[in-house]
């Protein structure tokens, strides 16, 4: 099936600073999901991007999807305390179902 | 008000013992599915349904069984628990195609002793 890697596994930042995560698949993706879960807590979804070189903005998270749509990205700026969690990306499979890649876990710190 | 619950949120079972956890949805979501989580594997598709009598295996299916009645329930059964299968399960749901977003329940946090 549809696999991606998702790097890093751990982020830790400094409040302020920016963070990226990144989701690499060997073959070309039809659209791709992001994720997040607060700890304890459970997915929600984001965002989804389907076009090549697609850039979506919510306020200080930018989702990129390249131009070969075999990879993507989700840029924070400016972390924040509210910005903790895990941030997945998905990627729709056959079956109308989705695999996730293994997550980004982000910590910030005052 | 609407949404996806599962019950118990918290479980602790033996070995060999047969647990069941549950998943409702008020929406009438044709697509549900269940999800386990582990440290350093994210989320892996333990079955998923397409309709009420309709279910199919996905990655870690051994171990689980499933059965989808009625559109709004989707059990999620463990014949004869093992500490591998110490985990938090998530049902999830969506309209009905995989770009749609995907609705996930609160969780149930499985300890097997």
């Amino acid at each position: 099936g549809q696999q991606v890697m998702q790097i890093p596994q751990y982020q830790h930042v400094q409040e302020g600073e920016d963070f990226t995560t990144y989701c690499n698949s060997s073959t070309t993706l039809s659209n791709i999901q992001w994720y997040k879960q607060r700890p304890g807590g459970h997915p929600v979804f984001l965002i989804q991007l389907v076009k090549s070189g697609e850039v979506k903005k919510q306020k200080r998270l930018t989702f990129q999807f390249g131009e070969a749509k075999k990879n993507s990205s989700l840029h924070i700026t400016a972390t924040q305390t509210t910005d903790v969690g895990t941030y997945f990306c998905a990627v729709t499979g056959g079956g109308n179902k989705l695999t996730f890649g293994t997550g980004t876990q982000l910590k910030v710190e005052l | 008000d609407a949404g996806i619950t599962q019950s118990p949120r918290y479980k602790i079972t033996e070995t060999g013992r047969q647990v069941t956890l549950m998943c409702h949805q008020t929406w009438s979501h044709s697509y549900m599915f269940w999800y386990r989580q582990d440290l350093g594997h994210g989320l892996r598709l333990i079955y998923y349904s397409a309709a009420a009598d309709i279910t199919d295996k996905g990655e870690v299916p051994d171990g689980y069984v499933v059965s989808r009645s009625k559109t709004e329930n989707f059990p999620l059964t463990l014949e004869s628990a093992t500490r591998s299968q110490t985990s938090v399960y998530f049902c999830a749901t969506h309209f009905g195609r995989a770009d749609y977003e995907q609705y996930f329940g609160p969780g149930t946090r499985l300890t097997v002793t």
